[in-house]
């Protein structure tokens, strides 16, 4: 079975200043990767995935993630947040066999401060 | 785009009774929807596969006679949360894949918060 480990519960950070939220994840098969965004009481929103192909992945609202097959990671990136970014990030993971099987991380709270 | 619709959004109900929570697919055909569960500070817990005109698979540790589902169609799955307890209060988020966004990407619903006197 999959699991996605991300270490950092939460993130403070002041505006236009760079974020990374770590995401590491175990599998014994190939992987498809997700993030996945979460503002309070609503449900997620797709931010970004990875399927294949090139493992820079850009997506909505100027995130982007990498896939580092060699260390598990998929981290997130933004080289510059806003106030509205301040939200639950979650990392998740399915895999070839049971694609539509997801597992998710524990979340990151980023906090993103005036 | 993929739509996934949720209700009820919010739902108060007494011990002993019992709940049903809706999940349709809007503008595209699911024949497998997923059902999970949120506790405070803490990541999505699937609980169970919903099929469409087959019963639903569930993780282990999640009692299926405490939470009924039902895929009666292509766009519309229901959880129900029977003789609902306290312990049952939580963050219910369905979610769908299919339609635009592909077969291996899930649209998630908004969410069903449960809370159980």
């Amino acid at each position: 079975a999959q699991s996605v480990t991300q270490l950092d519960s939460q993130v403070p950070v002041f505006e236009e200043a760079p974020v990374e939220l770590r995401c590491n994840y175990s599998s014994s098969v190939s992987v498809y990767l997700f993030w996945y965004v979460q503002y309070p009481n609503q449900g997620l929103q797709l931010l970004l995935k990875y399927l294949s192909g090139s493992t820079l992945v850009k997506g909505i609202n100027g995130f982007e993630a990498e896939f580092n097959k060699s260390q598990t990671s998929f981290h997130l990136r933004k080289p510059s947040v806003h106030i509205s970014d301040t939200a639950e990030y979650l990392c998740a993971v399915s895999d070839l066999y049971n694609f539509n099987k997801f597992y998710f991380g524990s979340g990151t709270k980023l906090n993103v401060k005036p | 785009g993929a739509v996934v619709s949720q209700h009820p959004s919010r739902v108060i109900c007494k011990s002993g009774t019992s709940v049903k929570i809706e999940c349709r697919s809007l503008d595209f055909q699911a024949t497998t929807m997923f059902w999970y569960r949120q506790f405070p500070k803490q990541s999505l817990m699937l609980m169970a596969t919903s099929n469409e005109g087959s019963k639903a698979t569930y993780e282990q540790g999640v009692e299926k006679d405490k939470f009924l589902i039902n895929h009666a169609s292509l766009t519309l799955s229901t959880l129900t949360v029977t003789s609902a307890h306290p312990e049952d209060s939580s963050f219910y988020i369905c979610s769908a894949s299919g339609g635009m966004s592909g077969a291996n990407v899930l649209t998630f619903g908004a969410g069903s918060r449960l809370t159980v006197l």
